[in-house]
């Protein structure tokens, strides 16, 4: 699976929208962008996947560059319930593949 | 519907005992991973069961670590002897199988083990 490269940490005021970005650069063209997150004492939780269209679902967005070697995950409207660490994994689809966790960004949303 | 459960939530013990960590995956999910955070470190993949059989154990660290999954159903973890840096949490994951379930793995809690 290709390597990913986050932020360590962001900040972001409670009601803002929150830009993730992450960095693909060496992605393959059958590699999707997977996005999870892991709020304290919680298993982590899946949020959004795509290829190479842009995707939105009930919790977030996700932005992909049209070279594919980089994304952002944009949580609309962020609300301190959003604080988490939070992972891109570039990974096969396919039943079974494994997810490989890097370091992830530290989200804090604040007041 | 129940999510992926695991037990116990949190278990202490001394280095050279046993320790069983089960997991109850989401009912119908073909597929259950095992993977692990370690103190300081990234959460790790340990192996994955498709159904009853091993699919990838590429992750266990050792043979201390035993992982069985009879009956396609739950999975258990068992270390024997313990040591202390296997101290961390544990975590289950279970994925359905076939194209629409996007190979989705939905965690559960997670084990806190705890090594003295």
């Amino acid at each position: 699976d290709a390597k990913t490269t986050q932020p360590p940490s962001m900040d972001c005021a409670e009601g803002r929208a929150a830009n993730l970005p992450c960095n693909h650069s060496t992605i393959s063209g059958n590699e999707y962008v997977y996005w999870y997150r892991q709020i304290h004492s919680q298993g982590p939780q899946y949020i959004i996947h795509g290829l190479k269209n842009n995707e939105t679902n009930e919790m977030a967005s996700l932005i992909i560059t049209e070279d594919r070697k980089s994304s952002t995950l944009i949580l609309p409207h962020a609300t301190l319930r959003d604080t988490a660490v939070y992972y891109c994994i570039v990974k096969l689809t396919g039943g079974g593949n494994k997810l490989t966790f890097g370091t992830g960004t530290q989200l804090k949303v604040e007041l | 519907e129940a999510g992926v459960t695991q037990f116990p939530s949190h278990s202490v013990i001394e280095k050279g005992q046993t320790v069983t960590l089960r997991c109850d995956p989401i009912s119908g999910h073909d597929n259950l991973y095992w993977y692990r955070r370690v103190m300081g470190k990234e959460i790790k993949f340990l192996l994955h069961f498709v159904k009853e059989s091993k699919q990838d154990e590429s992750g266990m660290p050792n043979n201390r670590f035993l992982a069985e999954r009879t009956g396609g159903t739950y999975s258990t973890l068992k270390v024997q002897p313990a040591e202390l840096e296997d101290s961390g949490v544990y975590f289950c994951a279970s994925s359905a199988t076939g194209k629409k379930a996007k190979n989705i793995q939905y965690f559960g809690a997670g084990t806190r083990l705890s090594v003295l």
